[in-house]
């Protein structure tokens, strides 16, 4: 399956609060949120490198992230605004000497707050 | 301050001609750099990479051509299919620095359209 993303569309109202779900079956060590926004990319919310590591990334204000187990990664928006509003999507790297960070996507969640 | 940038929000290209895709990087710690294609409604998908100390690399009809001195690269599709109509990522990251300097950076993208 790779990388596994639930639920795959959710609308939010100003001050709601939700998780995003990623599951990985590649074994990767290393774990990552992003979301993309039109005509901006893609931008690192947070990253893991192992299940005890935890870091920030380019935007994480707002947001707050939980390594249950190497294979899963959530995201949480405590309470929602609607600049929130974009495509979010987890990616998994093997982070190795061969692999280096060639990063597979799941499918991504698209996250409306209105 | 962007540090990598696809000047070209979009490319229409005829089916069998090349298709080039080009972005610049501002960083000289770049050392290993991606590109990554994307369907509507799917994530990213790696397509082809590039270490520093290449110039070229190929894989199919995907070449990557690495210009160190002018922090550019391109991909080119040759031939170029209605099924390569996606947007294109372009990535780099610092790799040999380690730990978040790893981490990648991505352009804004160009999204491709192959007309039949």
């Amino acid at each position: 399956a790779g990388v596994t993303q639930n639920p795959k569309f959710q609308v939010l109202k100003t001050g709601q609060s939700m998780t995003l779900q990623c599951a990985q079956d590649m074994n990767h060590n290393s774990m990552y949120w992003y979301r993309q926004d039109p005509g901006l990319g893609l931008r690192l919310i947070y990253y893991s490198f192992d299940v005890k590591d935890i870091n920030k990334g380019e935007i994480s204000d707002g947001y707050s992230v939980s390594r249950q187990a190497q294979a899963k990664f959530s995201l949480s928006l405590e309470s929602a605004i609607p600049n929130q509003t974009a495509l979010y999507f987890c990616a998994t790297s093997g982070y190795g000497f061969l692999t280096k960070n060639i990063q597979y996507f799941g499918a991504g969640t698209r996250l409306s707050v209105l | 301050d962007q540090q990598v940038k696809q000047n070209s929000p979009s490319l229409s290209v005829q089916e069998g001609r090349i298709s080039i895709l080009n972005c610049d990087y501002t960083n000289s710690m770049f050392d290993y750099f991606l590109w990554y294609k994307k369907y509507p409604a799917e994530g990213p998908t790696f397509l082809i990479s590039i270490s520093s100390i290449k110039d070229k690399n190929e894989d199919g009809r995907f070449t990557v051509f690495l210009n160190k001195s002018a922090k550019h690269l391109s991909l080119h599709i040759v031939p170029s299919q209605p099924g390569d109509s996606a947007v294109y990522f372009c990535a780099a990251s610092a790799w040999n620095y380690g730990g978040s300097q790893g981490n990648l950076i991505f352009g804004k993208g160009t999204k491709l359209s192959v007309k039949p």
